[in-house]
């Protein structure tokens, strides 16, 4: 069974570099898969970050894509999430996921169960 | 940017039949995929390419697409189906993703 766990601070100041975990059991990063970031501002929608594959190359989000950058470490069977200059608009629950690829693109398959970041000073 | 369309909300009385769509200009040409999340929870996918379901997701889901509007159609509808459900698929280049903006799905 894959199980996903988010990690990271849960408060974080206006202007600094939010910073999340994935961390991954049950199944190995390095033999596939995309694998992402989706967040969901309190009562509000959700919205994708970003996915990467466990090669290193990565999709974001255009509306994000020039603050985000998502990293994957095979060795410790994690990915990771860093969201820099963020504002009180960045509070939100950050799930990540894993993501199926059906071709052109593919869905999420398994979720963690989010980790609330809140910003402010 | 490109958007998917849902409808706020839709309410059903249990037993009945709840339809609820997405529409999105590149729907003829991508997949479509729902979820389900209950407050507090991480979303469950319950169709994927458009009219599939998952293993362990009951037959009163389904999915259906006809040109650019998809649709989750819950038959039966019963009290624990109270949820928001999200439709999600891809920008016209396939290479991004793309959420609606969530339907609540209220049983009276």
């Amino acid at each position: 069974q894959v199980q996903l766990q988010e990690s990271g601070p849960g408060l974080v100041k206006p202007s600094e570099t939010l910073s999340l975990t994935c961390a991954v059991s049950g199944y190995s990063i390095s033999s596939g898969y995309y694998w992402g970031w989706i967040r969901q501002p309190p009562g509000k929608g959700l919205e994708w970050i970003g996915s990467i594959y466990h090669s290193g190359s990565t999709y974001y989000n255009p509306s994000l894509k020039s603050r985000v950058t998502i990293s994957v470490d095979t060795s410790k069977n994690q990915f990771s999430l860093k969201l820099s200059s963020v504002t009180a608009a960045d509070t939100a629950v950050y799930y990540c996921a894993r993501f199926t690829v059906v071709t052109p693109l593919g869905y999420f398959d398994y979720w963690g169960q989010g980790t609330l970041v809140t910003v402010s000073s | 940017s490109y958007e998917l369309t849902q409808p706020p909300s839709v309410s059903v009385s249990p037993g009945q039949t709840a339809r609820i769509t997405c529409s999105g200009d590149a729907l003829p040409k991508q997949y479509a995929y729902w979820y389900q999340q209950k407050p507090g929870q991480a979303p469950v996918l319950v169709i994927y390419k458009d009219s599939e379901r998952p293993s362990g997701i009951p037959e009163r889901f389904s999915g259906s697409s006809s040109g650019t509007t998809v649709t989750l159609t819950i038959s039966g509808v019963q009290a624990e189906d109270e949820a928001d459900y999200y439709c999600q698929s891809a920008d016209s280049s396939g290479t991004h993703v793309v959420f609606g903006g969530g339907t609540k799905l209220t049983v009276l």
